[in-house]
């Protein structure tokens, strides 16, 4: 398998453009989570979903973000409009997200670094 | 939200020497603990997953402990190497999530030759 895949490796924008980031999961996963880096707040979840549906949004910081899952082989993370806060390494992860799995490890994606500015 | 620590936030190691460091949690609700090991502009990658007390893992010179009734796990780099440098983080998985990992701030690594 390739792997978590993720597009764009690097977005520019700049303020208030709308920026869309993508995820591809490891095939068979049922969980995927977007993560986000700061170097003030380390690695942040922002949403998951299992199953296509969304679990846990409480970490979205406002109206501004918003993620999707179509299908379970693709997910989008959109910022509408973009602030020069917003930059930072996004990461896209997943894992199998079965409790009958005994193990829920997550596999990560490499990253989107985002500049907005 | 529950509070995975991890201490110390950084520390040097001399090329050859071991070193170890820590991560507690809330003991209530732990279903596993993990540890991911991460280099710098790369992502983050696994390393273990523990679920019982008194588990150790040892992935090369790179080993782990778990204490559940106590709320910590150790981990351990023997012999330490440049390549070692990175940050390790550590991520409880509770009982009652769906497999949302909630990560620790990490312990930088730093070794020098």
């Amino acid at each position: 398998d390739a792997g978590v895949i993720q597009s764009p490796r690097h977005e520019v924008t700049e303020m208030g453009q709308e920026v869309t980031l993508r995820c591809k999961p490891i095939s068979g996963h049922n969980s995927l989570f977007w993560y986000r880096q700061t170097m003030m707040r380390g690695l942040e979840l922002l949403i998951y979903f299992n199953n296509n549906v969304p679990i846990d949004d409480s970490g979205m910081p406002e109206d501004r973000f918003s993620a999707k899952m179509p299908n379970a082989s693709f997910s989008t993370l959109k910022i509408q409009p973009s602030e020069p806060r917003d930059s930072a390494v996004y990461f896209c992860a997943s894992s199998f997200g079965d409790r009958g799995a005994q193990f829920e490890t997550q596999y990560f994606g490499p990253g989107t670094r985002l500049l907005v500015l | 939200i529950l509070n995975v620590e991890q201490s110390p936030q950084s520390l040097h190691v001399q090329e050859g020497d071991s070193t170890n460091f820590t991560c507690s949690f809330p003991s209530s609700n732990f279903y596993a603990l993990h540890w991911y090991r991460w280099e710098t502009a790369k992502s983050p990658e696994a390393l273990f997953v523990m679920t019982l007390n008194g588990d150790e893992k040892k992935k090369g010179r790179i080993s782990a402990t778990l204490n559940t009734k106590e709320g910590y796990s150790y981990l351990y780099i023997k012999g330490s190497q440049p390549e070692d440098s990175a940050t390790y983080l550590c991520a409880l998985d509770l009982t009652d999530s769906w497999g949302k990992l909630q990560f620790g701030a990490g312990t930088q690594v730093v070794v020098t030759p």
